[in-house]
């Protein structure tokens, strides 16, 4: 395991339409994050698991927005009736539990809705 | 590569010479910091760390300065390298999640 894998990395989908974004963290890490960025500004948080608990959801993540990590490993970020404004970069992230720790981030899947 | 950060703040410095990058958190209760350098098209990449027990830390090439009572954090580079050139983003822990800041982009001159 050499770090977090998104999938995909570009995903361009028309207005209205479904996605899902895949995200492996590092396999010993309990604790999963997901991030949106947009151009000119840092990554914002949308929702937290440690193991398959969702812990925090930002109110960024509107009711179109779905995150799920059903066996603690690998997780899932759907968006529902895609609209322009969520044109952006969805970045997922892993920590190890214990104190403070890093997050590693992934290379995240860029998202265009035309 | 796509570009990030179009229209961040820009430091320039000529190759060879040392950078200081600044941030401003905003959360006292936060006792975890970590810099994060990004390259385009890329996710953020882990430069070093500071617990909030400490006011300084060193790295290869890095120095990650504290200051708690005016909440101000800086990121200094070394002899600084055209591989350098990112945007570096500043991020505080007070629970589990990281908070980011705007970023800093650094162009290095040949």
């Amino acid at each position: 395991d050499t770090g977090v894998s998104q999938n995909p990395r570009h995903k361009i989908t028309k207005r209205g339409q479904n996605v899902t974004f895949r995200c492996d963290p590092i396999s010993e890490h309990n604790r999963l994050y997901w991030y949106r960025q947009t151009l000119g500004q840092g990554p914002e948080f949308l929702t937290y698991f440690q193991n398959e608990a969702q812990l925090e959801k930002s109110r960024l993540l509107s009711d179109r927005f779905s995150a799920e990590r059903p066996k603690g490993s690998f997780s899932t970020l759907e968006i529902q009736r895609t609209e322009q404004g969520d044109s952006a970069m969805y970045l997922c992230a892993s920590s190890s539990e214990g104190g403070r720790t890093e997050a590693f981030f992934g290379q995240g899947t860029r998202l265009t809705v035309v | 590569g796509e570009s990030v950060g179009l229209h961040l703040p820009t430091l320039s410095v000529q190759e060879g010479d040392n950078s200081i990058i600044n941030c401003a958190y905003s959360n006292s209760a936060s006792d975890y910091f970590i810099w994060y350098k990004q390259e385009s098209g890329k996710g953020p990449q882990f430069i070093i760390d500071i617990r909030s027990n400490m006011d300084k830390r060193q790295g290869q090439r890095v120095t990650v300065l504290l200051n708690k009572t005016v909440k101000h954090l800086s990121l200094q580079i070394a002899a600084t390298q055209p591989g350098d050139s990112a945007v570096y983003f500043c991020a505080e822990s007070g629970t589990y999640k990281y908070i980011f800041g705007t970023g800093t982009r650094l162009k290095v001159l040949a």
